[in-house]
């Protein structure tokens, strides 16, 4: 079956500019994740959609980063504006139920210069 | 609060010797365990996890884990390296019944010749 899907997979914008990700999960699979990886540290969950619906974003920066899950298949992360520090790997996560194994995508790579 | 702790940021291992990597967990309830490794620009691939039943987990690759619960401890390890296992390894945990990871900030493990 296929993976997970991210675009792009390289991003380099300047800070204060806006951004967006894009993420398609496994067909099928309910749970979707967005995790932020920033160089020489694990994974950090920003958000978790089930189906449509928020169930976690208590470590999303809401004044900066949002998120959205229509039709609860396909999923958008958008960072604006964008800083410095938002510098990261972002990966996109998703399993057929909160209470199944998570499949992780390559990753969207942004630079903030 | 869960936490995840991986000793060494970096070890390096003649190929053929013993890879250990260590992974402490901090958790007040018995949580799900998961090894992760991650090559270069790509995403994260399972190795194996424990979740119930017997506490020495095998995964792909001929690496195992063993879950002691006395030690709060959760360490990979391989027999014999081969230069192909040279990545980065998480240690993560989430709650029972459920795949919301809490990462460790990893391992990178090089092989040398």
């Amino acid at each position: 079956e296929a993976g997970v899907a991210q675009s792009p997979r390289y991003k380099i914008i300047e800070k204060r500019q806006s951004v967006a990700f894009w993420c398609n999960p496994i067909s099928g699979h309910a749970t979707l994740y967005w995790y932020q990886q920033i160089l020489g540290q694990g994974p950090k969950l920003l958000i978790q959609f089930q189906n449509n619906g928020v169930v976690d974003d208590s470590q999303l920066p809401k004044d900066r980063f949002s998120a959205e899950r229509l039709k609860g298949v396909d999923s958008t992360l958008k960072i604006q504006p964008a800083k410095l520090e938002d510098s990261a790997v972002y990966l996109c996560a998703s399993s057929a139920w909160t209470e199944t194994e998570a499949f992780f995508g390559q990753g969207t790579r942004l630079t903030v210069v | 609060a869960q936490s995840v702790t991986q000793l060494g940021s970096h070890v390096s291992v003649s190929e053929g010797a013993l890879v250990l990597l260590r992974c402490n967990y901090s958790s007040s309830v018995p949580p799900y365990l998961f090894w992760y490794v991650q090559y270069p620009n790509q995403g994260l691939q399972l190795l194996l996890k424990y979740t119930t039943g017997a506490t020495l987990v095998k995964g792909i690759n001929g690496f195992e884990a063993e879950f002691k619960k006395s030690e709060t401890s959760f360490h990979l390890t391989k027999p014999s390296a081969h230069m192909s296992d040279a990545a980065e390894y998480f240690c993560a945990v989430s709650d029972q019944g459920t795949y919301k990871y809490i990462f460790g900030t990893g391992t990178r493990l090089k092989v040398l010749a």
